[in-house]
């Protein structure tokens, strides 16, 4: 198994543009999130879904849409690059059932300037 | 809400000195509790767990205890290595909200020298 993958490593754009960050999961889990890593506060929920066409947000989603078509994608998008959305982004995915343990991807390190 | 609180870093041990990092938590419920290492330039890992009070979560050296009374859940190592530098993050979980997220503390960098 892969675990779960990301795509692209590294991204750097300019402010306004869009883009796509690409999670998938090849272990058939349920859940999906996607966090941001900024310096000094851990990880913070963007939005997470519970299953194939079920999405909601988590603390952080403004500026951000995500959709779930299949159990294996998740992918995140910008719709609008600022500079405050500078990170790293890391997807996870974890079974319904569990003591919650999550799996995450390797990252995306994303530079809007 | 829910939070976590941990001890700030960076911290510094030689090789072989004993390890803790403590973790707090504030949550209403039965949260489980983890510990995640984050290597250099890497994704999170696992490191350890606890799903219920008194639970003892170990792997790799390291162990940490759930304990309800005091709402910690202190990371230790009795002999840390080189090749355990890396940031440190303690969580919490509650299965029924918002699909189970974690909730993080800010890190702890650990940096272990020879």
């Amino acid at each position: 198994n892969a675990g779960v993958t990301q795509t692209p490593k590294f991204q750097v754009l300019k402010t306004g543009q869009s883009m796509t960050l690409q999670c998938a999961q090849d272990m058939n889990h349920e859940y999906m999130s996607w966090y941001r890593q900024d310096p000094g506060m851990g990880l913070r929920l963007i939005h997470y879904s519970v299953g194939a066409g079920i999405t909601d947000q988590g603390e952080v989603p403004n500026g951000y849409n995500v959709s779930r078509s299949t159990t294996e994608d998740f992918p995140l998008r910008l719709l609008s690059a600022a500079p405050s959305q500078t990170s790293v982004y890391f997807c996870a995915s974890r079974p319904r059932q569990g003591p919650g343990t999550q799996y995450f991807g390797p990252g995306t390190r994303l530079l809007v300037l | 809400g829910d939070s976590v609180t941990q001890m700030e870093g960076p911290v510094t041990l030689s090789e072989e000195a004993f390890l803790t990092i403590n973790c707090s938590y504030t949550a209403t419920g039965y949260p489980s509790l983890f510990w995640y290492v984050q290597y250099p330039g890497e994704g999170l890992q696992l490191l350890l767990k606890a799903t219920k009070a008194d639970d003892k979560g170990s792997n790799k050296g390291f162990e940490a205890t759930y304990r309800k009374e005091t709402t910690s859940f202190h990371l230790e190592k009795g002999s840390v290595q080189v090749s355990d530098s890396a940031v440190y993050f303690c969580a919490l979980s509650k299965t029924e909200n918002q699909g189970g997220k974690l909730i993080f503390g800010q890190g702890t960098e650990l940096s272990v020298k020879p």
